[in-house]
């Protein structure tokens, strides 16, 4: 089973500033097959990023996904207030599992 | 439109076991897998499993191995999910959600999960 960790667990960034959030797999992602999801409080789940480093439909390009094996990256460039929530990985590549999650607050 | 709705809130007792089910409607029911993921409070987003709506192939996650039984029905479209030997730390609320496989222009594929049910919380409590 392969775990993700992502970090830090929480960012504290000003509104109009970048972020950047970590996740490690325990063993390298055939494909790149990794996913990145908003979630915010009492909404589903929306997916951001595909296959590492593609935006899915709707997500606005100051989203930008990287990495490669087992070490991956979401980037948030000039973060608008809407962008404050929590972020998991997801790896598909060998059966599936989430990240424990990065909150990202309002500095 | 595309919809999952789920069963009520669950209170159980240590050791009792609980049935969610997630009912489908907007699409056809056997031409996608269900996932369940899970969210304890205060923690994370957790997969608990799948089943192929089609041949009832189910796949879990091993940490619930032993204890998980996923099924369906596609004469109502509706998902089930089983999950027996309660403990408190499974107090959660349990989602279904619709696995698609999106082929984009630029070749190969991958998994959105799309829609999510409005969730079940099961509370284990003695």
């Amino acid at each position: 089973e392969i775990v993700l960790t992502q970090s830090p667990g929480t960012l504290s960034v000003s509104p109009g500033e970048r972020a950047t959030l970590s996740c490690r797999a325990s063993q390298s992602l055939s494909g790149n097959s990794l996913a990145w999801y908003q979630h915010k409080p009492g909404q589903a789940p929306r997916l951001l990023i595909y296959g590492a480093s593609s935006r899915a439909t709707a997500t606005p390009d100051r989203f930008s996904g990287s990495g490669s094996g087992t070490d991956f990256t979401l980037s948030i460039s000039r973060l608008e207030p809407e962008d404050f929530a929590v972020y998991y990985c997801q790896q598909y590549g060998s059966s599936y599992s989430f990240g424990q999650g990065t909150k990202l607050e309002i500095k | 439109q595309v919809q999952l709705v789920q069963s009520g809130a669950e209170v159980k007792k240590p050791g009792a076991s609980v049935k969610v089910s997630c009912k489908a409607s907007g699409y056809p029911f056997s031409g996608y897998s269900m996932h369940w993921v899970r969210q304890a409070p205060g923690h994370g987003l957790e997969w608990v499993g799948r089943i192929k709506a089609d041949s009832g192939d189910a796949e879990y996650a091993e940490s619930f191995q032993g204890r998980v039984t996923m099924t369906g029905d596609t004469s109502i479209s509706t998902a089930y999910l089983e999950l027996s030997g309660l403990r408190p730390d499974d107090t959660a609320v349990y989602y279904c959600v619709r696995e698609v496989v999106v082929f984009p222009a630029a070749g190969g594929s991958y998994p959105w999960f799309y829609p999510w049910g409005q969730g079940t919380l099961v509370t284990v409590s003695s």
